[in-house]
């Protein structure tokens, strides 16, 4: 299967500590978004990268968060910090140009 | 700014039956894409159905149809013989250009046997 892949899936941290979560986008995407999902909530918009560049990023995405698409292939949303309200699934979707968005399976983080 | 709006949290249809599922998206965008995505219970977000503002023609995908008036902001869904497989959350989205997508609070399908 060549689709969107996350890592981890699941992850269960402390409040205070550092998480890093990554994305692989289908390789040929040249488009890759990150999304933020609260239980019962739709997808919120976090960030968006054309090939390497970071091109748009929401007012939701606080200085504790930053996101990197090295080289334009997979994608790394790291949170500094983290708090409970941090606790979402993450989304991750990539696209050809402005085509569909396909979208990973998620990454469910529980901060305690 | 975009926004996007769900009035029905859950809707009930029994097997084999006919549902609508109703969305209203506000938008200044000349250009935009409305889209209906579905979210089965602890798995990844598949594409249902995709409409182009600019097209008059109403979507249509096998069983999925969408009913959308550009005038009134709206964009509903239309599930014609609900399968048991049709149950998940379903999400209206709406985008300026595939930049990023609006999503509205979903819709919870409940598919009776």
């Amino acid at each position: 299967d060549t689709g969107v892949s996350q890592n981890p899936r699941h992850k269960i941290t402390k409040r205070g500590q550092n998480v890093t979560f990554r994305c692989d986008p289908i390789s040929e995407h040249n488009r890759l978004y990150w999304y933020r999902q609260t239980l019962g909530q739709g997808p919120e918009f976090l960030t968006y990268f054309q090939n390497e560049a970071q091109l748009e990023k929401s007012r939701l995405l606080s200085d504790r968060f930053s996101a990197e698409r090295p080289k334009g292939s997979f994608s790394t949303l790291e949170i500094q910090r983290t708090e409970q309200g941090d606790s979402a699934m993450y989304l991750c979707a990539s696209s050809l140009g402005a085509e569909r968005q396909f979208f990973g399976p998620g990454t469910r983080l529980t901060v305690l | 700014a975009q926004t996007v709006t769900q009035s029905q949290p859950e809707m009930s249809v029994q097997e084999a039956e006919t549902v609508t599922l109703s969305c209203t998206y506000d938008t200044s965008e000349s250009d935009y894409y409305l889209f209906w995505y579905k979210q089965p219970p602890s798995r990844q977000m598949i594409l249902v159905i995709r409409q182009e503002a600019y097209k008059q023609q109403n979507a249509t995908e096998n069983r999925f149809s969408v009913n959308f008036q550009k005038a009134a902001k709206s964009f509903s869904l239309k599930i014609s013989d609900s399968q048991l497989g049709d149950a998940a959350m379903y999400f209206c989205a709406s985008d300026n250009a595939g930049n990023m997508l609006t999503f509205g609070g979903g819709t919870r399908l409940m598919v009776k046997p």
